[in-house]
């Protein structure tokens, strides 16, 4: 089955600590995306990959960083810079040829910094 | 700067009754609204969409309505089942760059 594979589903760092969560994808996708997900609010973008080894910043990549070395991997380190890691982590797709604008979603990583 | 608003953060709807999720906008440049829904700790899944040519789609139970004067757009579900227990989410993205900008979401709840 095709879709997206999120790892570890649950992980717990201390402060100070950086950590990657993984995204793989075997849609044969283009694009890659990662969201954070805060209660009460909507999905906020962290990176996004159109390509093969280029990446470009969304709204809140501070404190993150990606790589984009194969086209169905798409890892997120979340690093000691990022003040407030605690969050659900989301990945998704999109198949740029389709035209359309709809994301296929991992089921996600929730991250817990104690 | 919240440009996409979902302003009821949960409802809660009689099973077979019509449920109806309301979302508000605040770009004009938006000409592509999505729906999504999310169980917990799962990713959100692809409902429905609608671009700003139309003012309505359907996909079985499901209708999007877009009013385009108002900036507002709609998502009915009727009938509302209790796997429809969920929270929805609405996105729009303006077609030229693909990004998609997400209310914060509304929790509905389906009584038996």
């Amino acid at each position: 089955d095709g879709g997206i594979t999120q790892s570890p589903k649950y992980l717990f760092r201390k402060e100070g600590q950086n950590v990657t969560l993984s995204c793989e994808q075997n849609l044969n996708h283009d694009a890659m995306y990662w969201y954070r997900q805060d209660p009460g609010q909507g999905l906020r973008l962290i990176y996004y990959s159109q390509i093969v080894n280029d990446f470009q910043k969304g709204d809140i990549a501070e404190g993150y960083s990606v790589s984009r070395e194969k086209k169905e991997s798409f890892p997120l380190t979340v690093t000691s810079a990022q003040k407030n890691p605690t969050a659900f982590y989301l990945c998704a797709s999109r198949d740029r040829g389709s035209g359309a604008n709809v994301l296929t979603f991992g089921a996600g990583s929730r991250l817990t910094v104690l | 700067d919240q440009q996409v608003k979902q302003n009821s953060p949960s409802l809660s709807v009689q099973e077979g009754r019509i449920s109806i999720l309301n979302c508000d906008y605040t770009n004009s440049m938006f000409d592509y609204f999505l729906w999504y829904k999310k169980y917990p700790a799962e990713g959100p899944t692809f409902l429905i969409s609608i671009s700003s040519i139309k003012d309505k789609n359907e996909d079985g139970r499901f209708t999007v309505f877009l009013n385009k004067s108002a900036k507002h757009l709609s998502l009915h579900i009727v009938p509302s089942q209790p796997g429809d227990s969920a929270v929805y989410f609405c996105a729009a993205s303006a077609l030229s760059n693909y990004q998609l900008i997400w209310g914060a979401g509304t929790k509905l709840i389906i009584k038996p």
